[in-house]
């Protein structure tokens, strides 16, 4: 079954201080892996997006990391901003996108 | 980057009557939309994937009589509420996929829905 786990639920950290989100996936045949922000009440924003040959790749002060062979993802946030307050969503397409499975996401806190 | 665009982005109808959301990708032609609603503090649950010119794919458990799907055109896809209930209230978020956005799926703003 495709299926994308996101850990933790939730997560509360200081200004300033780095973090990093877990995503794993089931999806396959794998296809891509994206990492989304929303914002309370708005739509999801895309951060990155990872096909099977990338290992990392960055977006300012999100970096992404992708192993494909334990399938698994991080998104890392470096020196957390305020703004950054946030559910982060992972989602994984199979080849041919007949399917992109949503992860329940993890919502970020970032206190002053 | 491709915008979508979704409108209106609050709206408040009463109990019984029906409501049109429309969701429009501004700079690209999209060939699949999906229609999702998310209750607040949850995650996105996706409702039904469009293509252009063909019947929505409804997912188990949405009802496509009460949740009525258009995708006419390469630019335009609307979701019908229809004999709206209070329980429909939630926030409606469309995303679009199409030439020339690569593998990136593009999300609208979302639309609040408050059925009174």
């Amino acid at each position: 079954k495709n299926q994308v786990e996101q850990s933790p639920q939730s997560l509360i950290i200081l200004e300033g201080k780095n973090c990093t989100l877990q995503c794993n996936y089931t999806v396959s045949p794998f296809s891509n892996l994206r990492w989304y922000k929303q914002d309370t009440g708005r739509g999801p924003v895309s951060l990155t997006i990872m096909t099977f040959s990338e290992n990392t790749k960055s977006n300012g002060r999100y970096t992404a990391t992708l192993d494909a062979d334990t399938k698994q993802s991080s998104l890392h946030i470096t020196a957390s901003q305020l703004s950054d307050s946030a559910s982060y969503i992972c989602v994984v397409s199979a080849i041919g996108d007949d399917k992109i499975i949503f992860g329940k996401g993890t919502r970020l806190h970032i206190l002053p | 980057g491709a915008v979508v665009s979704q409108h209106p982005s609050r709206v408040i109808c009463k109990s019984g009557t029906s409501v049109k959301i429309e969701c429009r990708s501004l700079d690209f032609q999209a060939t699949t939309m999906f229609w999702y609603r998310q209750f607040p503090k949850q995650s996105l649950m996706l409702m039904a994937t469009s293509n252009e010119g063909s019947k929505a794919t409804y997912e188990q458990g949405v009802e496509k009589d009460k949740f009525l799907i258009n995708h006419a055109s390469l630019t335009l896809s609307t979701l019908t509420v229809t004999s709206a209930h209070p329980e429909d209230s939630s926030f409606y978020i469309c995303s679009a996929r199409g030439q020339g956005t690569g593998n990136t799926i593009y999300f609208g703003e979302g639309s609040w829905l408050t059925v009174v």
